[in-house]
């Protein structure tokens, strides 16, 4: 069945940088686009960011555009999330989600459990 | 970006009530809509996707409906687990908002 295992979260300082991995399993991961979704401290849902299946192109919020870069590997069935210039804002879990189209139409149908990053002096 | 409202923001419901959540997008997104259930301290879950196709798993008490603008999530008669946080969903642009989600408590 699907994994997706995130890891790299921590406790960092505001400025500083981060690299997320998730890696992935149970499914052909390079014909699949993927999402990060993150979520503050009990509050709602984000949508961070999202590179199709070939890395050819990739999107993010406004909240990180030029902060944060997705990447991914196929070669290692791993996707990652480069954060740099971290705010206290940016504290959250961290989801990595795998994307499918039905008729065309997205949804992020498999999830990982999330890392938790902190952003904190 | 998109804008995507739900209504009620907290919903108190007993076993076996039927209930429905608002979903309310800022333009239209046609049926670029999906819902997710989150329980504490775990990932969310894609329950519907298209704004009424089940996902794989689910119990038939879930269903979906809507276009355009407005978009309704119903349970037909609420089980224990079903108590949870549910999110809508845009996928027509890609910002792929969520809404602001609706908590289902125990009355």
């Amino acid at each position: 069945q699907v994994q997706l295992l995130e890891s790299g979260g921590g406790v960092v300082q505001p400025g500083g940088s981060l690299r997320l991995s998730c890696a992935a399993s149970g499914f052909p991961f390079s014909n699949y686009g993927m999402h990060w979704v993150r979520q503050a401290p009990g509050k709602g849902l984000e949508w961070v960011a999202f590179m199709r299946y070939d890395g050819s192109n990739e999107y993010y919020a406004d909240s990180v555009k030029g902060r944060f870069t997705i990447s991914r590997d196929n070669s290692k069935n791993t996707l990652h999330l480069q954060m740099n210039s971290l705010r206290a804002e940016d504290t959250a879990m961290y989801y990595c989600a795998k994307d499918r189209k039905v008729a065309g139409k997205p949804s992020l149908d498999s999830w990982g459990q999330g890392t938790l990053v902190t952003v904190s002096s | 970006d998109i804008q995507m409202t739900q209504s009620p923001s907290s919903l108190s419901a007993s076993v076996g009530d039927r209930v429905t959540i608002t979903c309310r997008a800022s333009q239209s997104i046609t049926t670029y809509l999906n819902w997710y259930q989150q329980k504490p301290g775990k990932a969310p879950k894609l329950l519907m996707y298209a704004a009424s196709s089940l996902q794989s798993g689910v119990p038939s008490r879930f269903s979906g409906s809507g276009s355009g603008t407005d978009f309704t999530l119903t349970i037909s008669s609420l089980q224990p687990e079903d108590f949870a946080t549910y999110y809508c969903q845009q996928s027509y642009s890609m910002s792929y908002t969520f809404g602001q989600g609706t908590k289902m408590e125990i009355k």
